[in-house]
C-alpha cells in the first residue's frame, strides 16, 4: 500500500512568486492534515481536512496560505506571495478515521526554500 | 492551549548505552501523548502513544514510553542505543476529547547521535 506522498520533495522560489505544494494522501483515508516546521523549530499545526470539508484552519499563518483538497482526495497548499518567513518544511498526514486507535501516517515532506 | 518541551537538541550515547529523551507537556485536558521519529530523508513515524490504560507502553524497534502525570512527563527510552537508532525524534501531545490525532502539538525535536 502506497503512503502518503509529497510532491515536490523541494522547491527554491523566489520572493513573491507562487508555489503550490501536492499531498496525496493514503486512499480511503477521510483525515487529512498538513503541518509546517521552520528551520530548529516545532513542528507546527496548519489545518485538517475531512474529506473535501476544511474541519479546523485555525493554524494557517495568513491569507498567503490557501488549501484545497479536490473531491476529498488529493490536497494543495499553495503560498502566494511567498515570503522568506515561509521557508521551512511542509508536511501532510493522513488518517483513516477519528478513534482512540487510529494513527496519522506522515509524508517525507516538500522543503520549501524562499530566497 | 498545550505545548511541549524536549529538553536537549542534541543527546548523543554510546552504541549499547541507555538512550533517554525527555518530554514535557502542558495540557489543560487530559493528554494523548505520542513519540514520533524522523529518519533522513523520510516522513514521520510513529514510534508510540499512550492513550488511556497502561502507563508504561512499548512501541516499535525497543523504545518504550512512560506516562507520569504528576510530573506531566513523558520520557522515551531504550535499554540499548543501536546504530540504526540514529534520528530525529519528536514528542508530540493532543487533546483526548479530539478522540484523535489530529491537531497534534509537537516538541522542537531531539536529534540523537549514536557513538560507535
Amino acid at each position: 500500500e502506497a503512503g502518503v506522498t509529497q510532491f515536490p520533495s523541494h522547491s527554491v522560489i523566489e520572493k513573491g512568486q507562487t508555489v503550490t505544494l501536492r499531498c496525496d494522501p493514503i486512499s480511503g483515508h477521510d483525515n487529512l492534515y498538513w503541518y509546517r516546521r521552520v528551520m530548529g523549530k516545532e513542528i507546527k499545526f496548519l489545518l485538517h481536512f475531512v474529506k473535501e470539508s476544511k474541519q479546523d484552519e485555525s493554524g494557517m499563518p495568513n491569507n498567503r496560505f490557501l488549501a484545497e483538497r479536490t473531491g476529498g482526495t488529493y490536497s494543495t497548499l499553495k503560498v502566494q506571495p511567498a515570503e522568506l518567513e515561509d521557508s521551512g518544511v511542509y508536511f501532510c498526514a493522513s488518517s483513516p478515521n477519528r478513534g482512540r486507535d487510529t494513527e496519522a501516517f506522515f509524508g517525507q515532506g516538500t522543503r520549501l526554500t524562499v530566497v | 492551549a498545550q505545548s511541549v518541551t524536549q529538553l536537549g537538541s542534541h543527546v548523543s550515547v554510546s552504541e549499547g548505552a541507555l538512550v533517554l529523551l525527555r518530554c514535557n507537556y502542558s495540557s489543560s485536558v487530559p493528554p494523548y501523548l505520542f513519540w514520533y521519529v524522523q529518519y533522513p530523508n523520510q516522513g514521520l513515524q510513529l514510534l508510540l502513544k499512550y492513550t488511556t490504560g497502561a502507563t508504561l507502553v512499548k512501541g516499535i524497534n525497543g523504545f518504550e514510553a512512560e506516562f507520569k502525570k504528576s510530573e506531566t512527563s513523558f520520557h522515551l527510552t531504550k535499554p540499548s542505543a543501536h546504530m540504526s537508532d540514529a534520528a530525529e525524534y519528536f514528542c508530540a501531545v493532543s487533546p483526548s476529547f479530539y478522540f484523535g490525532n489530529e491537531k497534534l502539538t509537537f516538541g522542537t525535536g531531539t536529534r540523537l547521535t549514536i557513538i560507535p
